[in-house]
């Protein structure tokens, strides 16, 4: 079955220091994949996407993520961390065709001076 | 452009009740996809709706159910309610196929008692 995995469900940072946020995908095909971030009692809002061509894709926030498929990974990267950047991030791709979204189980943020 | 709206934003039912949930998407958007979150399972996907018809659908019981009007709103229902069924759901909608986007709302709050 098609899976994403996102490596640390809590990752703690200093504000300016780089973000590096982990997820490894289980697919057989080149997939669409995704980064959403969710702040409290808040839907889900859209980071970045990939779909084909260049490999690394720039997003909202200064936020940015390489796809890297001989390592089957999609790791979220932002320079310098504000507070502002203390939410929960998913990673997701597509399954099946469709808009099915396959979701990692999160990794929360936490960004402190 | 109005975003993703959902009815209500929180809601208490008792078990065995029953309750219907509504979503109305992004204007020209025709794809409608429900997500069930939870703390213990985090996001799951329901099932899709495009153009009236479900096209797609997770792994839920019956119990679970959905339409889309022909403006494309979209409503999810869930009869005999259980405790398990305490989460937020989320709706999202995309002007069509992938790769476009999946925009949310901001969640429908479910707490059964």
């Amino acid at each position: 079955a098609q899976s994403v995995t996102q490596l640390g469900s809590h990752v703690s940072v200093s504000e300016g220091a780089l973000v590096l946020l982990r997820c490894n995908y289980s697919s057989s095909v080149p997939p669409y994949l995704f980064w959403y971030v969710q702040y409290p009692n808040q839907g889900l809002q859209l980071l970045l996407k990939y779909t084909t061509g260049a490999t690394l894709v720039k997003g909202i926030n200064g936020f940015e993520a390489e796809f890297k498929k001989s390592e089957t990974s999609f790791h979220l990267t932002k320079p310098s961390a504000h507070m502002s950047d203390a939410a929960e991030y998913f990673c997701a791709h597509l399954s099946g065709g469709y808009n099915k979204l396959i979701f990692g189980a999160g990794t929360r943020l936490a960004v402190h001076p | 452009k109005a975003g993703v709206t959902q009815t209500p934003r929180y809601l208490i039912k008792t078990r065995g009740q029953q309750v219907t949930l509504s979503c109305s998407p992004i204007s020209g958007h025709r794809s409608v996809s429900w997500y069930q979150q939870t703390p213990g399972q985090g996001l799951q996907f329901l099932f899709e709706y495009f153009s009236e018809t479900q096209r797609n659908k997770g792994n839920f019981p019956g119990r679970f159910s959905g339409r889309q009007f022909s403006n494309s709103r979209s409503e999810m229902n869930v009869s005999t309610l259980e405790l398990g069924d305490s989460a937020l759901y989320l709706c999202a909608s995309s002007l069509g196929d992938p790769p476009y986007e999946q925009y949310f709302g901001p969640g429908t709050r479910l707490t059964v008692t």
